[in-house]
């Protein structure tokens, strides 16, 4: 049973570019959550998609979009890259809220690690 | 909005030593709380986790955390601590009933020698 995946596992960017991170939800799960993790502090929400739509959003600017599709994978996409984008990106999965099996528990990949430059 | 608190950012410990970690919240209702841990090139995992009943809540690998909700604190406990629980800890919260997206705490990084 595949766990959370997450692509690419690092990359390297400039300021001003673009950014697209991947990931694919644990076997079962539909819902998924986008955090950064900047370096020696703790996962920040960006946001939530489930159905394909985004149904919830953290204080990230416009810069921060995303997409889920029909097979529940979702990309992360970042514009106009800042320095301060640096970070680690984590993706989350779970079963849809109120469904039996959603007991609170995020299921996390790796993370992609962004450096921008 | 809920916030967390984690007071010790470092913890360094002999094995067999007693852990204990500091985790605050600010939110003035009822709460879910959790503890997540994540170890050198691993992904974050759920250690524990409190929604209601007995405030003694016990986890994985020895882990437990008591819920005073009259001081808003989850603390982390572990009576004797290896080598193999070096990692970094993260406590968060949501308001219960609510959308199941944790708040976390900024973490603590706990380094066990042998």
């Amino acid at each position: 049973d595949a766990g959370v995946t997450q692509s690419p596992t690092h990359l390297i960017k400039t300021r001003g570019q673009q950014v697209t991170l991947r990931c694919s939800p644990k076997s079962g799960h539909d819902t998924v959550s986008w955090y950064q993790q900047a370096l020696g502090q703790g996962p920040q929400f960006i946001f939530q998609y489930y159905e394909e739509e985004e149904r919830q959003r953290g204080n990230f600017p416009d810069r921060f979009s995303g997409h889920q599709f029909p097979n529940y994978s979702s990309e992360l996409n970042v514009n106009a890259l800042l320095l301060g984008d640096s970070a680690l990106y984590l993706c989350a999965s779970s079963p849809k809220m109120g469904r039996v099996a959603n007991t609170g528990e995020l299921f996390f990949g790796e993370g992609s690690r962004l450096t921008v430059l | 909005a809920q916030s967390v608190s984690q007071h010790n950012h470092h913890v360094i410990l002999s094995e067999a030593a007693s852990l204990e970690l500091g985790c605050n919240y600010s939110y003035g209702g009822t709460v879910n709380l959790f503890w997540y841990v994540q170890y050198p090139g691993q992904h974050l995992q759920l250690l524990l986790k409190y929604f209601s009943g007995d405030p003694l809540v016990k986890g994985i690998k020895g882990f437990e955390a008591e819920f005073i909700k009259s001081k808003f604190s989850f603390n982390l406990r572990k009576p004797s601590v290896q080598w193999s629980d070096t990692a970094e800890y993260f406590c968060a919260v949501t308001p219960s009933g609510g959308s199941y997206i944790p708040t976390f705490g900024r973490g603590t990084s706990l380094i066990v020698h042998p």
